[in-house]
């Protein structure tokens, strides 16, 4: 029973074009949420985050979107760059615990 | 200042054997994270720290894993008479407390392979 879905695996979009990268989660307790990027060999890397209170958050080229009512959260990257090619997770946290919950991932290419 | 750090790397082992993962974490960070990803599948939490002590156990497979930390730094998480089931990839992760929502620093991950 997955709580956190990120329902593609796989992701190609060409340089300087928007990635964008597509997390559903299904409880209704997770008030926090985070993006982590993961190369091959290494372990996650936090990205951005975005709180419950908030629908948006933008950090330089990423931006999260969080569509609370359609329990959603997407990732857009503008511009894509090929070092942006990696293994895309999204977390969620309820407010107390530190019980993060990752989805599967999604694995984005960015071609030149 | 290095980050997380886990040891061994790679481990290979037989069915019914033991196995102890290491991870320091980075200095100061109080609260200290185990995870393990399964090929194919996103991170599953096992266990998290603050301090020495566990308030979260909750993510620990079965009674054939435990985790220790001592000093507040390095942990250590043993796996008894490991089952092929146990192969995934074991990342450590620590932060500079366990307040919610604080960002989690992972190590590289130990790949765990039982044969």
């Amino acid at each position: 029973d997955q709580q956190v879905k990120q329902n593609s695996p796989s992701l190609s979009v060409q340089e300087g074009r928007i990635s964008i990268l597509n997390c559903d989660y299904t409880n209704s307790m997770f008030d926090y949420f985070l993006w982590y990027k993961k190369y091959p060999a290494e372990g996650p890397t936090f990205l951005i985050s975005i709180s419950s209170i908030k629908d948006k958050n933008e950090d330089g080229r990423f931006t999260v979107f969080l569509n609370k009512s359609a329990k959603h959260l997407s990732l857009h990257i503008v511009p894509s760059q090929p070092g942006d090619s990696a293994v895309y997770f999204c977390a969620a946290n309820r407010n107390y615990g530190q019980n993060f919950v990752f989805g599967p991932g999604t694995r984005l290419s960015v071609l030149p | 200042g290095a980050g997380v750090s886990q040891s061994p790397s790679n481990k290979v082992t037989e069915k019914g054997k033991d196995v102890e993962l290491r991870c320091d974490p980075i200095s100061g960070h109080t609260a200290l994270y185990w995870y393990r990803q399964r090929l194919g599948q996103g991170l599953e939490f096992l266990i998290y720290f603050q301090g020495n002590s566990a308030p979260d156990k909750s993510g620990l497979p079965s009674d054939r894993f435990s985790a220790e930390r001592t000093g507040g730094s390095v942990s250590t998480l043993t796996i008894q008479r490991t089952q092929q089931e146990d192969s995934a990839v074991y990342l450590c992760a620590s932060s500079p407390s366990d307040r919610v929502g604080e960002t989690q620093y992972f190590g590289p991950g130990t790949r765990l392979l039982v044969l």
